[in-house]
């Protein structure tokens, strides 16, 4: 079945950075698009970027640009989500999801998502 | 960006009668190339990240419910609960995927009456 696992709770302080992952099994990793979405406490949804897990294309929400790069690791079966310079609005629950389809930009499966909690 | 809007914020419906959720998108979000809406409903439960419900504004997911449907078509779009159910109490959101960046609408709870 299909599964993606994340690492687990992060705290960290303004100014620091953080990696997520997020692993993949039960399908063929490199035939889809894995996308971060996060949601801060008690709002809605927010997309960051996505990747292409076969050929490592990405995009990035303008919002994010510059502040997060999104990698994979396909003998890993794993997609990293790295964010940095983080501000108190960035705490939140990180999520990762699959495309249902390579290029449509809906989601399937999700991760169970991590908290990022950022605080001095 | 595409803006999406919800309506109503909640509701409470008794179990067994329908629940309707209105989203609206900006920005028109149906593609003329291939006759589709890109937008898509969601359900989230506390403590749990968010399931798929719908896509292509009317179609429904595999092992999704079949009391749930989706219409519309271009800016406005209604997911209709048909006959509720205790385990329905959730929040809803719709997404659209027609442009990036991909966005969500604020959200619907909807609980029992």
């Amino acid at each position: 079945q299909v599964q993606l696992v994340q690492s687990g709770a992060e705290v960290k302080r303004p100014g620091a950075s953080v990696r997520v992952s997020c692993k993949a099994s039960g399908y063929s990793f490199t035939y889809y698009a894995i996308h971060w979405v996060r949601q801060a406490p008690g709002q809605s949804l927010e997309w960051m970027g996505w990747i292409n897990a076969g050929n490592g294309k990405t995009r990035y929400s303008q919002k994010f640009q510059g502040r997060v790069t999104i990698t994979r690791d396909t003998s890993a079966s794993t997609v990293y989500m790295d964010l940095s310079s983080l501000r108190s609005e960035d705490t939140a629950v990180y999520y990762c999801a699959r495309e249902q389809e390579l290029d449509t930009g809906h989601f399937d499966y999700w991760g169970q998502g991590i908290l990022v909690t950022v605080a001095s | 960006d595409i803006v999406m809007t919800q309506s109503p914020d909640s509701l409470a419906v008794s179990l067994g009668e329908r629940a309707t959720i209105n989203c609206k998108s900006s920005q028109r979000v149906f593609s003329s190339s291939n006759n589709k809406n890109y937008l898509a409903w969601y359900q989230q439960k506390p403590g749990q990240p968010p399931r798929l419900l719908l896509y292509w504004a009317s179609t429904r997911e595999s092992g999704v419910p079949d009391r749930f449907s989706g219409s519309g078509s271009g800016t406005d779009f209604t997911l209709t609960i048909s006959s509720l159910q205790a385990e329905d109490v959730a929040v809803y959101y719709c997404q659209q995927y027609f442009n990036t960046p991909l966005t969500f609408g604020p959200g619907t709870k909807v609980d029992i009456k």
